[in-house]
């Protein structure tokens, strides 16, 4: 079983549309991130969380929002999904030492 | 503003030749580099990290080399092998806050 588990593995949504990817974590890890991959434009941080009450934005959270809803799981959705959202999204827990990342959900809004 | 910068989108080696993968660096308080190695339908695996109080560190065929008065670090994989091919992310921290991330390298070694 993958350390951290992201769900779905791939998703087309319609412009508009409200969705949620979950990502679950079995390191016992307190820091949980979500990011965003491009093409040239590398991995991008949309939000982090340090514990089930510390959420924090990254440099991309508009038009997202995110759930701790416990040490061990970290939503993301897109409330109201638009084309240019359309992209690979990565979930990541880290030690100081190093993150370790999901498979990643592609997700392509139509 | 891209504070860790890949000017690099991709790389191309023969098979047993070195291959230097760049990187460079805005914040001089980041103290923390890693690489990622990244297959297609794959998540980042960590490959490597130096610390900021070093200069090098090597892990079997990989060494990264940290040069922090010009703001660059580099890994190298020698000899290179075909399943390295994949696209490289290097990732800077400052302790313990989120990393930062590169744009990424598509290494492609030819047999």
């Amino acid at each position: 079983d993958a350390d951290v588990t992201q769900t779905p593995r791939n998703r087309i949504t319609k412009t508009g549309k409200r969705i949620m990817l979950e990502c679950s974590q079995t390191k016992g890890h307190d820091r949980m991130y979500w990011y965003r991959q491009d093409p040239g434009l590398g991995l991008r941080l949309i939000y982090y969380s340090f514990d089930v009450k510390d959420i924090n934005k990254g440099e991309i959270s508009d038009g997202y929002s995110v759930s701790r809803q416990a040490q061990a799981k970290f939503s993301l959705s897109l409330e109201s999904a638009i084309p240019n959202q359309t992209a690979l999204y990565f979930c990541a827990t880290r030690t100081f030492w190093e993150a370790f990342f999901g498979q990643g959900t592609r997700l392509t809004v139509v | 503003d891209q504070q860790v910068k890949q000017n690099s989108p991709s790389l191309s080696v023969q098979e047993g030749r070195i291959s230097i993968l760049n990187c460079d660096y805005t914040n001089s308080m980041f103290d923390y580099f890693l690489w990622y190695k990244k297959y297609p339908a794959e998540g980042p695996t960590f490959l490597i990290s130096i610390s900021s109080i070093k200069d090098k560190n090597e892990d079997g065929r990989f060494t990264v080399f940290l040069n922090k008065s010009a703001k660059h670090l580099s890994l190298h994989i020698v000899p290179s092998q075909p399943g390295d091919s994949a696209v490289y992310f290097c990732a800077a921290s400052i302790s313990s806050n989120q990393f930062y991330f590169g744009t990424g390298t598509s290494l492609t070694v030819i047999p």
